[in-house]
């Protein structure tokens, strides 16, 4: 079964606390991405990930880091979230080594308050 | 780096209509252009993609048409049923590793 599984699925924090999303695929895809969905924008990309701890920033990284372990896995922190980190964040995967068909997990709605 | 500018934020035609979606890009080197869909409160999914070898490629009611003199790609979505209400994202890629998104375009298909 070919998913991409993100949780928590809605998250509530407040300013300045610290903030973990994880993401989980099942089709050792070596890409993983993620991206934030804001009204207006479209997706804007984090951070991508080649391989396990084979990393790189995407377009709008600051205040974003991501770790990946293992390469069924993907976390995004935000440390000391903001309230501009409001948002819905998309975690994705595609097979191989390029930008190919993305498999996209079904997001996290973040509020910080 | 490449930038896809997609022009329609929102579109409404009527069910058994058709809808057309247009975007442009500026990486003349750009090959492969997808489509993805999202339903109301759900994730995106990949629907239709082209690549710049043929200008025109369909799949069921779904076309897609490239026009890389112009830098210019269109999905046409023919007799559209209630199901097709969604935001339609193109795409092309920046790179190898980056698809950049346009900021999508919401169809809604009315009875």
């Amino acid at each position: 079964d070919m998913k991409v599984t993100q949780m928590p699925r809605y998250l509530i924090k407040r300013m300045g606390e610290n903030v973990l999303l994880e993401c989980g695929q099942d089709m050792s895809h070596e890409t993983m991405y993620w991206y934030r969905q804001d009204p207006g924008l479209g997706l804007q990309l984090i951070y991508i990930s080649y391989d396990v701890d084979s990393n790189s920033e995407g377009d709008i990284p600051k205040g974003y880091r991501v770790s990946r372990k293992k390469r069924e896995h993907f976390s995004l922190i935000l440390d000391s979230a903001k309230t501009n980190q409001t948002s819905v964040y998309f975690c994705a995967s595609s097979f191989g080594s390029s930008a190919e068909t993305l498999y996209f997990g079904s997001g996290t709605r973040l509020t910080v308050l | 780096g490449e930038k896809v500018e997609q022009h329609e934020s929102t579109l409404s035609v009527r069910e058994g209509d058709s809808a057309v979606i247009n975007c442009t890009y500026t990486d003349t080197a750009s090959s492969y252009f997808p489509w993805y869909k999202q339903e109301a409160g759900k994730s995106l999914h990949f629907v239709i993609d082209i690549r710049s070898n043929v200008d025109r490629k369909q799949s069921q009611r779904l076309t897609v048409l490239l026009d890389k003199k112009a830098k210019r790609f269109s999905l046409h979505i023919t007799a559209t049923q209630p199901e097709d209400s969604a935001i339609y994202f193109c795409a092309a890629p920046s790179g190898s590793w980056q698809l950049i998104f346009g900021s999508g375009t919401q169809l809604t298909v009315m009875p």
